[in-house]
């Protein structure tokens, strides 16, 4: 079957623009995360949905930054009047319940001028 | 603060060869440590995951151990290949409620013919 997807793979804006990443997860998976991976860090832990339940967004870095799960299935990422230091490789994972192995998908990498 | 480090940073060797890569946690509390391999460009893809009353587990040519006393871990690649050239990534899992995973920076390994 088909693994996560994200789109779009690439994305260049300018400073103060607003930009919307979208991740596909595998079908049936209940959790859904998305991470940050900036160049020369490890991944960042942004937000989490599980299921129904309330999302945990204890990692997202500011208020400029906001995430919906819709359905149970498709998840977008927002991010609000970039900044330069949010240029980085967005990273959507989904896993069948939490603790089970995660599957990730190919990545977003955001390019702000 | 929950940390995972990773040694060396960058390893160099010859296709055929064996390499061993090093990963020190200070993660609580424990729940469960995976290596990912991620191929440049795309995202992580899960190796292993251990919990911690298993100190090894095999993935064909890759073995990864646990020592949860010591809080460390090692992936051992056996015979290696020209496309095991990847960065490889220690993570470490913590229950809190939602599982969090801690994230270290990986080593990139590149394997030479």
């Amino acid at each position: 079957g088909a693994g996560v997807s994200q789109s779009p793979s690439n994305k260049v804006t300018e400073k103060g623009k607003d930009v919307e990443l979208r991740c596909d997860p595998i079908s049936g998976h209940t959790a859904l995360y998305w991470y940050r991976q900036s160049l020369g860090q490890g991944l960042e832990f942004l937000i989490y949905f599980q299921g129904n339940s309330a999302p945990d967004k204890s990692g997202l870095p500011s208020d400029r930054f906001s995430a919906e799960r819709t359905g149970g299935s498709v998840s977008t990422l927002t991010i609000q009047r970039t900044q330069q230091e949010d240029s980085a490789v967005y990273l959507c994972a989904s896993t069948v319940i939490t603790g089970r192995e995660q599957f990730f998908g190919p990545g977003t990498r955001l390019t702000v001028l | 603060k929950n940390q995972v480090e990773q040694s060396p940073q960058s390893l160099i060797i010859l296709e055929g060869k064996n390499c061993t890569l090093q990963c020190n946690y200070t993660v609580s509390p424990f729940s469960n440590l995976r290596w990912y391999k991620q191929d440049t460009g795309r995202g992580p893809v899960s190796l292993t995951i251990m919990t911690f009353s298993e100190n090894t587990k095999s993935n064909g040519r890759y073995t990864a151990t646990l020592d949860a006393d010591t809080k460390q871990s090692s992936l051992h690649i056996t015979a290696s290949q020209l496309s095991d050239s990847a960065s490889y990534i220690c993570v470490v899992g913590s229950n809190f409620g939602n599982e969090k995973l801690t994230f270290g920076t990986g080593t990139r390994l590149t394997i030479i013919p």
